[in-house]
């Protein structure tokens, strides 16, 4: 099983700023099969970022996803107050397709 | 736009079974793999179960093999989860996903194993 790691646990940030969160897998991802979800309170998760890079349908252009192999990265270039919430990256080129335990982003 | 609906979470002693199941529109759904994940009260995700999108392939997260059997009716665009021998830690909501990188969720159905 490939074991997801995120960092840091909490992100305290203010709006406008830039926040950078990792995704550290304890095995190399297939194919670069890693995704970004977003998930505010009481909500389902969005998907942000597909295939480590690729962002998802109607997602604006401040998030972005780099990284290969075991590290991998999502970017919020400047902060909106929308973007506060908690953040997943899972893997899905391998089963059980795993998630990390999240980052909880907050506004400073 | 794409949507997925839950239905057949509730209230079940440990033991019991459940079936859920997930309605889904606007999206030609036999080309899509579908997932089940789930959220425990205050916890993260954990991915459950993924089917292929002709059914012939089925994976499963250890916890629930055996127990759990992931289906679908392409004829009706529905995604079913049946869970049997439930125990207390497989209280959660389950959300329903589309495609193995999951670009659309439902809004999830809560089931709560307790006696």
């Amino acid at each position: 099983e490939i074991v997801l790691t995120q960092s840091p646990g909490t992100l305290s940030l203010s709006p406008g700023e830039r926040a950078t969160l990792s995704c550290r897998a304890s095995q190399s991802v297939s194919i670069n099969y890693l995704a970004w979800y977003q998930q505010k309170p009481g909500q389902a998760p969005r998907l942000l970022i597909y295939g480590a890079s690729g962002r998802a349908t109607g997602i604006p252009d401040r998030f972005s996803g780099s990284g290969s192999g075991t590290d991998f990265t999502l970017t919020i270039s400047r902060l909106e107050p929308e973007d506060f919430a908690v953040y997943f990256c899972q893997q899905y080129g391998r089963s059980p397709y795993t998630f990390g335990q999240g980052t909880k982003l907050e506004s400073k | 736009e794409v949507q997925l609906v839950e239905s057949g979470g509730g209230l079940v002693q440990p033991g019991g079974s459940l079936r859920l199941s997930c309605a889904a529109s606007r999206f030609t759904f036999s080309n899509y793999a579908m997932s089940w994940v789930r959220q425990a009260p205050g916890k993260g995700l954990e991915w459950v179960s993924t089917i292929s999108g002709t059914g012939i392939s089925t994976y499963y997260t250890d916890s629930v093999k055996g127990r759990f059997t992931i289906s679908r009716d392409n004829s009706k665009s529905t995604l079913f989860l049946q869970m049997n021998s439930l125990r207390g830690e497989d209280t959660a909501i389950y959300y329903c996903a589309k495609d193995i990188r999951h670009d659309y969720w439902g809004q999830g159905t809560l089931v709560t194993v307790s006696s």
